[in-house]
Order: C-alpha cells, then structure tokens, then sequence
C-alpha cells in the first residue's frame, strides 16, 4: 500500500526565516511525486512534479527536490502569504490498469508570522 | 488561467437522500477524478474516469457512489443515499494527460444531517 508521511505537522516561522517540510513515501513505483498548496476552504494549487531522484524544481520561493524515499520543499525567505497547507501526494506506476489516482500526506500547516 | 468549476459550493442535505455534484472539467482535459477530504483528514483518491468510463475506484467508491460526464462537459459524482460520514468536502480535478499535473476545483462541502 502506497504511504505518504509529511512532517512536521505544524510550522511556524517568522517573516524571511527559511525552512524545509519533508515528505517520505512509500510506493511500489513511483510514477510522479506532487506538492500542493491548500488554503483553507480551497482546494489544492498545483506547485510542482518531480519524477526521478535527484530532480529538482523551483518557483519563487519555493524549491522542491526528490530522492528515492522522500521529496522536500524549501522555503527561502518566507512572506506571510506563503501561509498555507502544504500537500505532498504521489502517484505510483500502474501494476495493469488504473493506479492514477494520488496518494496524498496529511499536509504541513505553515504560519508565516510578520 | 483555466479553472476546474464546482458546483455548487455547499450543499446541506438529510440523510438517505441522493445528492448530485456537479463539475466543469478544464475544457482540453482528458482525465477526471473525484476525491474527498473530511474535516481535518487528508485528501482521499475516489475515482477517475477516462475514455467515457472508470478506469480506477477506491474502497471508499462503493456502490452508493457513481459517476457520470452526461454531455462532453459536465462531471457529476452521485451519492444515492448518504449517510452522515459522507459530510466532508469534495473536489474534483482533471489533467490534460496522464504525466502531466492535476487541477483541482475549489470544492463542494457536503454536509449530511
């Protein structure tokens, strides 16, 4: 069964104070790993996919990278409007047929105080 | 920027009732899916739906559950009886292929009393 494990569950930094969230996972093969930010009430906002060790992504201030057993989303530099949810999922090859729904973690909840 | 549309945005409904979700797909979208997010819970994988039919469910897509994209547009998730444990927020989403990412709406909070 395919696992995601997100930490920490809460993080509050201070304005311009970088950070990292981790996502660890367990899957049988991975075909895309996925980080979303979730305001709340909303749903997810697509950030990045990553595909393979060693691949990383940036937007801003937000930079994910990916290894074989876990993905991290660094923060640089936060503002408050970077508050939000933050989703890691993973989507795992299909073993004959289906297989494309994500598999999602719990989130990091992230307060980016002035 | 296009957007996956939801509606409607809440709906209060009592238990046994049939409730309709309704979805507007991003319009190049070839891929669908629904998932479920209880309060406080991660987001849940329901179903996806390609070529005009299923090609994966959950555990959690029972019998009470059926999808249906009635006119090239329009998504619909149907929960033919609900049940209280049904409350929870509904998404769907949909990606124009299958590597590529998924766009989500913003949500339908159903709430069965």
């Amino acid at each position: 069964e395919d696992q995601v494990t997100q930490s920490p569950e809460a993080l509050r930094l201070q304005e311009g104070e970088s950070s990292s969230l981790n996502c660890s996972y367990t899957v049988s093969g991975l075909r895309g790993l996925f980080w979303y930010r979730q305001d709340p009430g909303k749903g997810p906002e697509f950030l990045f996919t990553l595909y393979s060790a060693g691949e990383e992504k940036e937007k801003e201030r937000l930079k994910a990278t990916l290894t074989k057993k876990e993905s991290f989303l660094h923060i640089t530099a936060p503002k408050p409007e970077d508050s939000a949810t933050y989703l890691c999922a993973v989507q795992a090859i299909p073993s004959g047929g289906g297989a494309d729904g994500l598999t999602f973690g719990k989130g990091t909840h992230l307060i980016i105080q002035p | 920027e296009p957007e996956v549309t939801q509606t409607p945005s809440h709906q209060v409904t009592q238990m046994g009732q049939e409730v309709i979700l309704r979805c507007v797909p991003i319009s190049n979208h070839l891929y669908f899916y629904w998932y479920r997010q209880i309060l406080g819970q991660k987001v849940e994988f329901l179903v996806s739906f390609y070529n005009n039919e299923i090609s994966e469910k959950s555990e959690i897509f029972d019998d009470q559950f059926s999808v249906e994209r009635p006119d090239g547009s329009n998504f619909t998730l149907k929960i033919r009886s609900t049940k209280l444990e049904d409350s929870a927020m509904y998404f769907c989403a949909s990606r124009a292929t299958a590597d590529y990412g998924y766009t989500f709406g913003s949500g339908t909070r159903l709430t069965v009393v």
